[in-house]
């Protein structure tokens, strides 16, 4: 059983267009991520959901809405997407500061 | 804000080897954790090995092993008997352990490991 699943794997799109990825974890976690990780590998996060809370939002453009219908599900939504968008974006999910965080494979987006 | 900072961009050994990777942090917390990240070329994010501050006693997973300096603010990772499917990205990572994980984690910018046969 995948614990953190996200959809899809891959993602190619054009500029101006509008998607979503989806995260879910059946480990009964409490708290789910966004990462970002650019094209030097660099992961930085992007959002955290505490029981379907916003707990933390980095500096991220408003084109960006995470939704969280219940605990097991944060969904990224991308509003008219941009060139410097392209990147591999990550989902997970921990039980607080005592389980370390499970990741989700990765969505690769690209944007022509 | 804590910052992570990995001074080695790239490393690479030959199989059956020792290598160790570098990462030092810096923070004004007293209880955190640290972690090491595989992410092999298929991109999924491995957990390796984690620290939690308040122990003294350096972890070890098999061929995986830390040493932890807290004073010295250091988290370098050894890995013994390196095998060619230890080729991947190394992340190291840092969480407080007040707010409940809330922050998650702070990554270094990692090192890619090459294990040559």
């Amino acid at each position: 059983d995948t614990a953190v699943s996200q959809t899809p794997k891959y993602l190619v799109t054009q500029m101006g267009n509008d998607k979503s990825i989806k995260c879910e974890q059946n480990l009964g976690h409490d708290t789910m991520y966004w990462y970002k990780q650019d094209s030097k590998k660099f992961l930085k996060i992007m959002f955290s959901y505490n029981n379907k809370e916003l707990i933390i939002n980095e500096t991220v453009p408003n084109r960006f809405s995470p939704k969280s219908p219940d605990k097991a599900h944060l969904n990224l939504h991308i509003n008219s997407l941009e060139l410097g968008d392209s990147a591999v974006y990550f989902c997970a999910s921990s039980q607080g500061s005592i389980s370390p965080l499970h990741f989700g494979n990765g969505t690769r987006l690209t944007v022509t | 804000a804590q910052t992570v900072t990995q001074s080695q961009p790239e490393m690479s050994v030959q199989e059956a080897e020792t290598v160790t990777l570098s990462c030092t942090y810096d923070t004004s917390e007293n209880n955190y954790y640290l972690f090491w990240y595989k992410q092999p070329p298929s991109r999924q994010m491995i957990l390796v090995i984690r620290q939690e501050a308040y122990k003294q006693q350096n972890a070890t997973e098999n061929r995986f092993s830390v040493n932890f300096q807290k004073a010295a603010k250091s988290f370098s990772l050894k890995i013994s008997d390196s095998q060619l499917g230890d080729t991947a990205m190394y992340f190291c990572a840092f969480m407080m352990y007040s707010g409940g994980g809330a922050d998650g984690l702070t990554f270094g910018k990692g090192t890619h490991l090459i294990i040559q046969p």
